[in-house]
């Protein structure tokens, strides 16, 4: 069955640096995507990266990626130089299924970064 | 912003009552979704749908009921309301361009209270 885990409730990073945010999947589709998403406390939900289960590179955007090991099944998100804007509630997401799925969309419990000055 | 709205957007009622939540989208997008967001479980899948009167069960589906006539709107209704619905409602699309890496867009929320 799909599922996801995300293992951190609360986290506390100095500003500038580096965070992980765990994520861990299970899933017994070949063909599946993973996603991150920021709610700040606004709560609005912003998607910040993806990886497939077939891209052969870990994804990177700006000062985001993922480190994405398959077979221990994790998609951790990598945060580099954390700012005070990155504090705020990150969830993990798992797509399961190829292009002729019906892309159901699950979510982990989420994790609360908060970043000290 | 992706067009999205999610109506109402705060709501109160009495247990056993029924409620419909509205979530309306002018981007023509396949797939529509219906989450709630609870303290400690992050955001649960109730239902979704795949295009006009395909839908489907999530996670936590007993207790909702879902339909979807028109590829812009996609209605989520308690038929008796419980406090354990209480909740945030949040409810999402995505594109079906066939773009695996095609992420999920957001309406506001709508903040219901079953008192």
């Amino acid at each position: 069955a799909q599922k996801i885990t995300q293992t951190q409730p609360g986290m506390f990073v100095q500003e500038k640096e580096a965070v992980t945010l765990d994520c861990t999947y299970d899933t017994s589709d070949p063909s599946y995507g993973l996603f991150w998403y920021k709610q700040p406390s606004s709560g609005e939900m912003i998607f910040l990266i993806y990886q497939g289960s077939y891209d052969q590179q870990n994804a990177t955007e700006g000062r985001y990626s993922l480190n994405f090991q398959k077979a221990r099944k994790s998609a951790n998100l990598v945060i580099s130089a954390s700012q005070l804007g990155d504090s705020a509630m990150y969830f993990c997401a798992m797509r399961e299924g190829g292009y002729s799925s019906a892309s159901k969309i699950i979510f982990g419990s989420g994790t609360r970064l908060s970043i000290r000055p | 912003d992706a067009g999205i709205t999610q109506s109402p957007r705060h709501k109160v009622t009495e247990t056993g009552t029924p409620v419909t939540l509205r979530c309306h989208q002018t981007e023509n997008h396949r797939y529509m979704y219906w989450y709630r967001q609870d303290p400690g479980h992050g955001l649960r899948l109730i239902h979704y749908s795949y295009g006009v009167k395909d839908t489907d069960k999530g996670e936590v589906s007993d207790g909702y009921s879902v339909s979807r006539s028109k590829t812009e709107d996609f209605l989520l209704t308690l038929e008796s309301a419980t406090s354990s619905q209480t909740s945030v409602y949040f409810c999402a699309i995505k594109n079906s361009t066939g773009k695996l890496n095609s992420p999920l867009h957001f309406g506001n929320g709508t903040r219901l209270t079953v008192t």
